[in-house]
């Protein structure tokens, strides 16, 4: 089963737009992992953010958490073209479960 | 340093064949993970070693198996196929693996291995 779901699941716009993708998670958590996914390919590491962590910035990549909310975002500032691609959140729910556990992904498409 | 590798990348396998996937971590990781990637399902969890032990199985058949080597390498096998274990098969690699308690480590992902059933 799914612990995160993102919203939106698709999510199209113009290359230097911005992008924002959120993602909700339903157990307490050790820490919240955002990756990114070319067409059906292995997928990359973007930022982890711990659960004591509200925001964390990498590049043109800002996520923050809102563990009262169980809730997080990815804003993808300025966006390329080679920005397109599926992004998933992964969660690492507290109790050492020694797993990750992913939301269905969010579709961007970033349009020249 | 190299990245995590798995092999074989594609694969043709017909319904009650077994098959067997490979996955190298980073050197130095000593914690792999196997998921399941589906269109329907999504990317689900299957099993996590670390030092020859599974630590972890997600919920999936006794089909599916793997085990990990004293290099850290890591194999899985799916027995006796069925159609809808056409998937990409995804491997990572940690230095420690996911802990409670507050250690998290990045788990770094291999390019999948995409299996077709037919």
């Amino acid at each position: 089963s799914q612990q995160g779901e993102e919203d939106p699941q698709a999510l199209s716009i113009q290359e230097g737009e911005n992008a924002t993708m959120n993602c909700s998670y339903k157990t307490s958590i050790n820490n919240l992992q955002w990756y990114r996914q070319n067409s059906g390919r292995g997928l990359v590491h973007l930022i982890l953010i711990r659960s004591n962590e509200r925001e964390k910035h990498s590049g043109r990549l800002r996520v923050t958490l809102d563990t009262s909310k169980k809730s997080s975002s990815l804003l993808i500032t300025a966006s390329r073209a080679a920005d397109t691609a599926s992004y998933f959140c992964a969660t690492d729910r507290a109790g050492g479960y020694n797993k990750l556990i992913f939301g269905a992904g969010t579709r961007l498409a970033v349009h020249p | 340093k190299a990245g995590v590798t798995q092999t074989p990348r594609y694969l043709i396998k017909t319904r009650g064949q077994q098959v067997t996937l490979s996955c190298s971590p980073i050197s130095g990781h000593r914690s792999v993970s196997w998921y399941q990637q589906t269109p329907g399902q999504g990317l689900q969890f299957l099993f996590e070693y670390f030092s020859e032990t599974q630590r972890n199985k997600g919920n999936f058949p006794g089909r599916f198996s793997g085990r990990q080597f004293s290099n850290s390498r890591s194999e899985m096998n799916v027995s006796t196929l069925e159609l809808g274990d056409s998937a990409l098969y995804l491997c990572a690699s940690s230095l420690e693996g996911l802990a409670g308690g507050g250690l998290s480590e990045t788990q770094y992902f291999g390019p999948g291995t995409r299996l077709l059933v037919l």
